[in-house]
C-alpha cells in the first residue's frame, strides 16, 4: 500500500524558516518524481515544485512563485522527501502536501497534508 | 502560466441526477488534464487522468471528456458521498496549474 506522512509543520514566525518531510513507503521511491504542492484554506491546490525520479537525475523544478525561497530535497535511502522553506511569509499559511506522479501525468497518491501557519 | 477556469464554481444538485463540470484551459493543452475530488478535511483524490482514462476504484459513474482547451467531468447520478469539491489540474506545462474548483452541494 502506497503510503505518504508529512511532518514538521507548525507555528513559525514571519521571515522563519521551516522544513517539512514526507516518508514514503509501499512503492519504489526512486522511480517517482515527488512533489509539494500546498492549499489555503478554502483555496485551490498550488503546485509549489518537484524533484526528478533517478533516471533523470534527481533534479529540481519549481513554481516561480517560491523559487529561490523553497528548496526540495530527498534522501532515497530512506525514503524521504524534504521542503526547507526560508524567508517565509503570512501568505505560505496553507496545508502542505507532498504528492507523487510518474515522469508526467496526474499526481496518484498524495498524503494527509501537514499545516504550517506564518504568524507573529 | 497556464490558466483553468472551471465552472460553475458551486453546483447545487439532488441525488440521482446527471452533472456536467466544465474546466477550459488558457491555451490549447491536448488531453494533459486531470480531475481531482477533495472531500471535507481530506486530501485530494485523483478521478481521471488524461481527460478521459479512468482510475482503478474510482466508480463508473465518473468520466471525462475533452481535449484542446475544453474538458467536462461528468458524474452519472450524483450519491450522496459525491458532494465535495473537484478540481482539474494540466499536466502540459510548468507550472503545474490547478483550476479554482466547483464545489457540488446538495439542493
Amino acid at each position: 500500500e502506497v503510503k505518504l506522512l508529512e511532518s514538521g509543520g507548525g507555528l513559525v514566525q514571519p521571515g522563519g524558516s521551516m522544513r517539512l518531510s514526507c516518508a514514503a513507503s509501499g512503492f519504489t521511491f526512486t522511480d517517482f518524481y515527488m512533489n509539494w504542492i500546498r492549499q489555503p484554506a478554502g483555496k485551490a491546490p498550488e503546485w509549489l515544485g518537484f524533484i526528478r525520479n533517478k533516471a533523470n537525475g534527481y533534479t529540481t523544478e519549481y513554481n516561480p512563485s517560491v523559487k529561490g525561497r523553497f528548496t526540495i530535497s530527498r534522501d532515497n535511502t530512506q525514503n524521504m522527501l524534504y521542503l526547507q522553506m526560508n524567508t517565509l511569509r503570512a501568505e505560505d499559511t496553507a496545508t502542505y502536501y507532498c504528492a507523487r506522479r510518474w515522469t508526467t501525468g496526474p499526481f496518484d497518491y498524495w498524503g494527509q497534508g501537514v499545516m504550517v501557519t506564518v504568524s507573529s | 502560466d497556464i490558466v483553468l477556469t472551471q465552472s460553475p464554481a458551486t453546483l447545487s444538485v439532488t441525488p440521482g441526477e446527471s452533472v456536467s463540470l466544465s474546466c477550459r484551459a488558457s491555451q490549447g493543452i491536448s488531453t494533459s488534464i486531470h480531475w481531482y475530488q477533495q472531500k471535507s478535511n481530506e486530501s485530494p483524490r485523483l478521478l481521471i487522468k488524461y481527460a478521459s482514462q479512468s482510475i482503478s476504484g474510482i466508480p463508473s459513474r465518473f468520466s471525462g471528456s475533452g481535449s484542446g482547451t475544453d474538458f467536462t467531468l461528468s458524474i452519472n447520478r450524483v450519491e450522496s458521498e459525491d458532494f465535495s469539491v473537484y478540481y482539474c489540474q494540466q499536466s502540459y506545462s510548468l507550472p503545474r496549474t490547478f483550476g479554482a474548483g466547483t464545489k457540488l452541494e446538495l439542493k
